[in-house]
């Protein structure tokens, strides 16, 4: 159980045009979903909190209109990058929040994003 | 000062030995605590959780947790070289969010 499904997990993309990166919780509903990316050999960098059916929380320093996140259904959160530059190049992983008390969170496999 | 602190590491065991992996943490308010493992290139897959003091015990994974003194821990018995990854202890205040420490890297060597 707890399983977790990003799409897709790798995508090489022009500057400038933008990607969509799809979390889906598999076999429970997650009220709560989280976006991170992550560079090499550093750590987790929380950038938003989805939650279903409101507006996603961004930590600070997170652009909002730059990192569009939907939360449309119990199963399902997207992120997209609008614009990307090299920059936006990263690892990008989504956790779905589950567990007995609904506290424990499970990542899905992640998205490598390069952006030429 | 880090909301969350492991040592960076990298922290090498012969395979079979016992690795120790520590973590401190400052907000004496956090409620539930956790350990993922992240192998090189993959995204963290939780190992234990804990929320009360004491020992927890999953196969050869034990979790200890002192929140008097703000620490928690994980040790690994028998170390196996499939150990070797990066351990990252998460902090929780409550609410599903959690802080993450930068992670130790533990290599264990066959």
């Amino acid at each position: 159980g707890a399983v977790v499904s990003q799409h897709p997990s790798r995508v090489i993309c022009k500057s400038g045009t933008s990607v969509k990166i799809e979390c889906r919780s598999l076999d429970f509903q997650a009220t709560t979903m989280f976006w991170y990316r992550q560079f090499p050999k550093k750590s987790l960098m929380l950038m938003a909190t989805s939650n279903e059916g409101s507006k996603a929380t961004y930590e600070q320093g997170v652009e909002k209109d730059k990192f569009l996140i939907n939360h449309a259904s119990l199963t399902l959160s997207t992120l997209t990058v609008t614009s990307a530059h090299p920059e936006d190049s990263s690892f990008y992983i989504c956790s779905a929040l589950g567990g007995p008390d609904y506290n424990e969170q499970f990542f899905g496999p992640g998205t490598r994003l390069t952006v030429l | 000062q880090k909301e969350v602190e492991q040592n960076s590491g990298p922290l090498s065991v012969p395979e079979g030995a016992i690795a120790s992996l520590n973590c401190t943490y400052s907000d004496r308010g956090s409620q539930s605590f956790f350990w993922y493992r992240q192998y090189s290139g993959k995204s963290p897959e939780l190992i234990m959780s804990i929320y009360s003091n004491g020992d927890k015990e999953d196969g050869r994974f034990t979790a200890q947790l002192n929140k008097a003194s703000q620490y928690v821990s994980l040790l690994i018995r028998d170390s196996q070289p499939s150990d070797s990854a990066t351990y990252l202890c998460a902090v929780s205040l409550g609410g599903g969010k959690s802080t993450f420490g930068d992670g130790t890297t533990l290599t264990v060597k066959p």
